[in-house]
């Protein structure tokens, strides 16, 4: 049973527009939710978060939205850049468990 | 910056092996984590450790044991490695308590192939 979905595996997006990751939640217990990034042959780095009681976070070019009623949460990058090409993982807390989503390959294109 | 280090990057071994992959941190953080990687199913907790000497299991702990015998280092233990066991090991640490929601640091990870 995955609580912490990504249902796109990929995203290609152009070099300077906007990318746009998702991410679905369901268990309403999660207080806190992550955003990591990760290059081949290394281990994921973390990238932004936002507590359950915000709705937005933002830290230069990454933006973290998050709809509670929806139980869904985007991270936006704008604009992006090549070296933004990785793989995205969201995750989300309980009680300090981290439970994550099956990922999302980014590439952006020169 | 944290330094979470993997003792291989790359092992191979058969199956029916005993197979063990350390973990060292060098930050005294008070929780250690073992992720397992897999293609279509993102990052699954096998066990982890909130103190010396203390383990919990996650959610894939079959198959697997742990050892923490020290602060810094946390070693994940395939008693009889099996193929469906080969994967992409990923040990990760944290500090504060163990409710509240600190941000992981990750090792490189050690590629495993069970043969």
């Amino acid at each position: 049973d995955q609580q912490v979905k990504q249902n796109s595996p990929s995203l290609s997006v152009q070099e300077g527009r906007i990318s746009i990751l998702n991410c679905d939640y369901t268990n309403s217990m999660f207080d806190y939710f992550l955003w990591y990034k990760k290059y081949p042959a290394e281990g994921p780095t973390f990238l932004i978060s936002i507590s359950s009681i915000k709705d937005k976070n933002e830290d230069g070019r990454f933006t973290v939205f998050l709809n509670k009623s929806a139980k869904h949460l985007s991270l936006h990058i704008v604009p992006s850049q090549p070296g933004d090409s990785a793989v995205y993982f969201c995750a989300a807390s309980s009680y300090g468990k981290l439970t994550f989503g099956q990922g999302t390959i980014l590439t952006v294109h020169p | 910056d944290v330094k979470v280090t993997q003792s291989s990057r790359y092992l191979v071994k058969r199956t029916g092996e005993k197979v063990f992959l350390e973990c060292v941190q060098d930050m005294d953080h008070e929780n250690m984590f073992w992720y397992r990687q897999d293609p279509g199913l993102g990052l699954r907790l096998i066990y982890f450790s909130y103190d010396v000497k203390m383990k919990e299991k996650g959610d894939i702990p079959e198959g697997y044991s742990v050892s923490r015998e020290k602060k810094e280092r946390f070693s994940l233990i395939l008693e009889s490695a099996s193929t469906n066991q080969t994967s992409m090991y990923l040990c990760a640490t944290r500090t504060g308590g163990w409710v509240t929601p600190e941000k992981l640091f990750f090792g490189s990870g050690t590629q495993l192939s069970v043969l």
